[in-house]
């Protein structure tokens, strides 16, 4: 079945440090796939998405590459804040209504 | 613009106790899911409906019911809680159709079985 595995956490980084949150699928077709983020106390709210093999999702500095020939879709961020701190979730769509997470990596960045 | 509302926002259950947890959403959304999130296993999700009158089993459905009397609501029902429930609990909903389009969740709620 349709699946994601991200890198297990916690993730503790230094202010303006560089961000990596790996992140793979096992799909029998093309998913969609996104990035999530939950907040302290939150619920979880989108952060970027890709739709297509090569597809680039970015937002808030953020960024992530559809790899098909990976099945990858890491996330990065070039310079983290502590307002970054919280947990990413990496999820997949396929056939519409099937919708899979990853296990959530903590990011905590100290200033 | 509310978007996915989900009631009670807390609650504490003795074992053996029955309760309903309320999700309603206003932005004419097709597909519903519940998910349960629990310390280092992500979410894992409970049931869905992909409509009004429609729901489906998902990963851990044992111990809950589900409803989706309406398009707008989607109910989540315990029983007999057992402390195993002990969760954090999300609604999420969807637009249908396109496998593209992201999920809204609501803010949780967070449940204490004793």
């Amino acid at each position: 079945g349709n699946s994601v595995t991200q890198m297990e956490g916690p993730v503790t980084l230094s202010e303006e440090a560089f961000l990596t949150i790996n992140c793979t699928y096992t799909a029998t077709g093309y998913p969609s796939l996104f990035w999530y983020v939950q907040y302290p106390g939150e619920g979880l709210q989108l952060l970027l998405k890709a739709t297509k093999a090569d597809d680039k999702g970015s937002n808030k500095g953020f960024e992530a590459t559809y790899r098909k020939e990976t099945t990858s879709f890491h996330l990065e961020k070039g310079s983290v804040q502590v307002s970054d701190s919280a947990v990413y979730f990496c999820a997949l769509t396929y056939n519409n209504n099937d919708m899979r997470f990853g296990a959530g990596t903590r990011l905590t960045v100290k200033p | 613009n509310a978007g996915v509302t989900q009631t009670p926002k807390f609650r504490v259950l003795k074992t053996g106790q029955s309760m309903t947890l309320l999700c309603a959403q206003d932005m004419n959304h097709e597909y519903m899911y519940w998910y349960r999130q629990d310390p280092g296993m992500g979410l894992r999700l409970i049931h869905y409906s992909v409509g009004e009158g429609t729901t489906a089993k998902g990963e851990v459905p044992d111990g809950y019911n589900v409803s989706r009397l309406k398009k707008q609501n989607f109910l989540l029902g315990l029983e007999s809680a057992a402390p195993s429930q002990t969760s954090v609990y999300f609604c999420a909903s969807r637009w249908a159709f396109q496998a593209n389009t992201e999920a809204f969740f609501g803010q949780g709620t967070r449940l204490t079985v004793v």
